[in-house]
């Protein structure tokens, strides 16, 4: 079971990239990293996946170093509306159910 | 992107009543199917997985005749909460697996339960 470290929560303005670190120390073979997105009252939602080196999408990009024991999560140009938790999961179908969430991080973003 | 619901969004109940609970996975076939609990300002905490077609798997400490899990076809799961008491009030989540190699969830929109 890959157990996850993320700070607790981090600041940031309008307009500035924000970049999320994850650890990930034990991570398995077969072990994907999925990033979730949680505003208050509502289900987490995906915002992106990846299994080694970078991934980007439209709304972040994933960059994971070669050994895959941390992953961080990039959000460019931050809007108020990005002010949420943010979970980084790791596992694999095989082991789905042992997608456990760690504490997430809380990113607040000021105008 | 496949999609998860739950119903309904928000209940309130009287102590001693039971609430039930649905997720429904809208295009895809679910064989596995997850609830959590949330407290305020708390991360989801696993309460068990649903198998179409078997008994449910609780983590430790989730009381199994408490939290009664039916996953009776390929695209819905149901999470009864019986004999509700207040301190059973919190926000249940489910999600779902299309079972790919990603491992992948889909979650639903959550479900806020109120016993008074």
């Amino acid at each position: 079971l890959a157990k996850t470290t993320q700070p607790i929560s981090m600041d940031s303005y309008e307009g500035q990239e924000v970049n999320i670190t994850c650890s990930h120390n034990n991570i398995a073979t077969n072990d994907y990293i999925t990033w979730y997105q949680q505003f208050p009252s509502q289900g987490p939602r995906f915002i992106i996946q990846g299994y080694k080196t970078k991934v980007t999408n439209e709304v972040a990009s994933l960059f994971i170093p070669a050994d895959r024991k941390s992953s961080t999560l990039s959000l460019p140009r931050v809007s108020l509306s990005d002010t949420a938790v943010y979970y980084c999961l790791v596992g694999d179908s095989g082991s789905a159910r042992q997608l456990t969430f760690g504490s997430g991080t809380q990113l607040t973003v000021l105008p | 992107g496949a999609v998860v619901s739950q119903h309904p969004s928000r209940v309130i109940c009287k102590s001693g009543t039971s609430v039930k609970i649905e997720c429904r996975s809208l295009d895809f076939q679910a064989t596995t199917m997850f609830w959590y609990r949330q407290f305020p300002k708390k991360s989801l905490m696993l309460m068990a997985t649903s198998n179409e077609g078997s008994k449910a798997t609780y983590e430790q400490g989730v009381e199994k005749d408490k939290f009664l899990i039916n996953h009776a076809s390929l695209t819905l799961s149901t999470l009864t909460v019986t004999s509700a008491h207040p301190e059973d009030s919190s926000f249940y989540i489910c999600s779902a697996s299309t079972g790919d190699d990603t491992g992948e969830l889909f979650f639903g929109e959550g479900s806020r339960l109120t016993v008074l």
